[in-house]
């Protein structure tokens, strides 16, 4: 089955401890991306990559890296996790030259 | 500036056709009309898109009018699994970011 999946999908931590939320797909697809979604605010776009080994900033990359070492592989990692980094995150994924988005389940954070 | 203007909330009963506006009076020559929905915190999901003429596929149909300024998304026997907030997105195909800018969307309530 296509799809992207994201691990893990709940999880609480508090400031400062270091934390990766793994993104994977299954589809080939040259691009990934992740976003936040909190409330009155929408979905706001983190960081992307156009294919491996490229990665570029979105709208509210600060806090926040990611590597793309593996095609199918897009970590999200918070080296020191703040409060206002809690919120809701999505992988998503697509073949180049196609807006039709693949998003996962989604990951529920919550820094204390 | 919004591209896009839908109605912040609908219903319709199970069964029937649910059929969501958009205007989009500022479209460009190039540029397509997607679909999204999320079901409450999932994901979200693409349903479908087009460029001028009216699409279909198993979701849903999408229809444009002639002069592009607006479209209807058409969920022909809405289920109540079909709950959601849909969002109507304006953008280019390709590019050299594939970022989805949603703005706040129609809920779709679809009671029995």
């Amino acid at each position: 089955e296509a799809q992207v999946t994201q691990n893990p999908r709940y999880l609480i931590t508090v400031t400062g401890k270091k934390l990766t939320v793994t993104c994977s797909q299954n589809m080939n697809h040259e691009y990934m991306s992740w976003y936040r979604q909190d409330p009155g605010l929408g979905l706001r776009q983190i960081y992307y990559s156009m294919n491996v080994e490229v990665t570029d900033k979105g709208d509210v990359p600060e806090g926040y890296k990611v590597s793309r070492k593996e095609k199918r592989n897009f970590p999200l990692i918070l080296e020191s996790p703040s409060p206002n980094q809690t919120s809701l995150y999505f992988c998503a994924s697509s073949k180049l030259g196609y807006n039709e988005q693949f998003f996962g389940p989604g990951t529920r954070l919550t820094v204390l | 500036d919004a591209k896009t203007t839908q109605p912040t909330s609908m219903d319709c009963a199970e069964g029937r056709a649910a059929n969501l506006p958009c205007n989009h009076s500022t479209i460009s020559g190039n540029e397509y009309v997607y679909w999204y929905r999320q079901i409450h915190s999932q994901g979200p999901q693409y349903i479908i898109h087009g460029l001028k003429n009216n699409e279909t596929n198993e979701m849903a149909s999408l229809i444009i009018t002639e002069d592009r300024k607006s479209s209807t998304l058409i969920l022909p026997h809405a289920t109540l699994r079909d709950t959601a907030v849909y969002y109507c997105i304006v953008m280019g195909s390709g590019g050299s970011n594939y970022k989805l800018t949603f703005g706040k969307g129609t809920l779709l309530t679809v009671n029995p």
